[in-house]
């Protein structure tokens, strides 16, 4: 129940085109879902995050889509670029002190030029 | 605002060795975390630290890993003896706590284990 589903586990996409990384859940008590990216040799660093309470959340090209109902959520990269090329996870935690984040196994994302 | 610090980036060792990493995290931030990132895999907690007390340790390999954070802010991750399977990135994040929920990572230690 823990487990976050995340698919694909790779993606190429033409630059200016629209990256889509899903990601589905089972415990209806993670309550925040950010997105992390992963570039090689460096940490994960958030991207962007949202709360079950709104269907969506735009940051520039980056758009969060959530769907409680079917207890699944989306990032979408618009305009792709190269520069966007690293690996993406997406995450859950739970209300609390902990705060514990369990990730997805990634999405390995490539932009061509 | 400096981020969390960690060292050192990279280690070998061979199996049955003893090795040590280091954790600075974000001047301020109570919660510290330890992940475990095997290639191609997402992050796994192995322990979690409010202040110099352990949150949560139920995924940390008690037999042959153990972590200290004794005064609240640096913290050490040991493990020993080492196995072939505990090779991987050893990632640090701090979180400022309380309402706060982003997580802070560091650079990571990239471990080899021969």
């Amino acid at each position: 129940q823990q487990q976050v589903k995340q698919s694909p586990q790779s993606l190429i996409v033409q630059k200016g085109g629209i990256s889509i990384i899903n990601c589905a859940y089972e415990n209806t008590a993670f309550d925040y879902f950010p997105w992390y990216q992963q570039f090689p040799g460096k940490g994960p660093a958030l991207l962007i995050a949202i709360r079950p309470d709104v269907s969506e959340k735009k940051e520039g090209r980056f758009t969060i889509s959530f769907n409680k109902s079917a207890k699944q959520f989306s990032l979408h990269i618009m305009d792709s670029q190269p520069g966007d090329s690293a690996t993406y996870f997406c995450a859950a935690s739970i209300a609390g002190s902990a705060r514990q984040l369990t990730f997805g196994s990634g999405t390995q994302l490539t932009v061509l030029p | 605002e400096a981020g969390v610090a960690q060292s050192p980036r990279y280690k070998i060792i061979e199996k049955r060795q003893s090795v040590a990493f280091w954790c600075n995290p974000i001047s301020g931030h109570a919660t510290l975390y330890w992940y475990q990132q095997i290639l191609g895999q997402g992050p796994k907690l192995l322990i979690q630290f409010q202040n110099n007390g352990v949150v949560d340790d139920s995924q940390l390999p008690k037999d042959r890993f153990s972590a200290e954070r004794l005064k609240g802010v640096d913290s050490t991750l040991k493990i020993q003896p080492a196995k072939l399977e505990d090779s991987a990135v050893y990632l640090c994040a701090s979180r400022k706590s309380g309402s706060q929920e982003t997580q802070y990572f560091g650079p990571g230690t990239r471990l080899l284990v021969l």
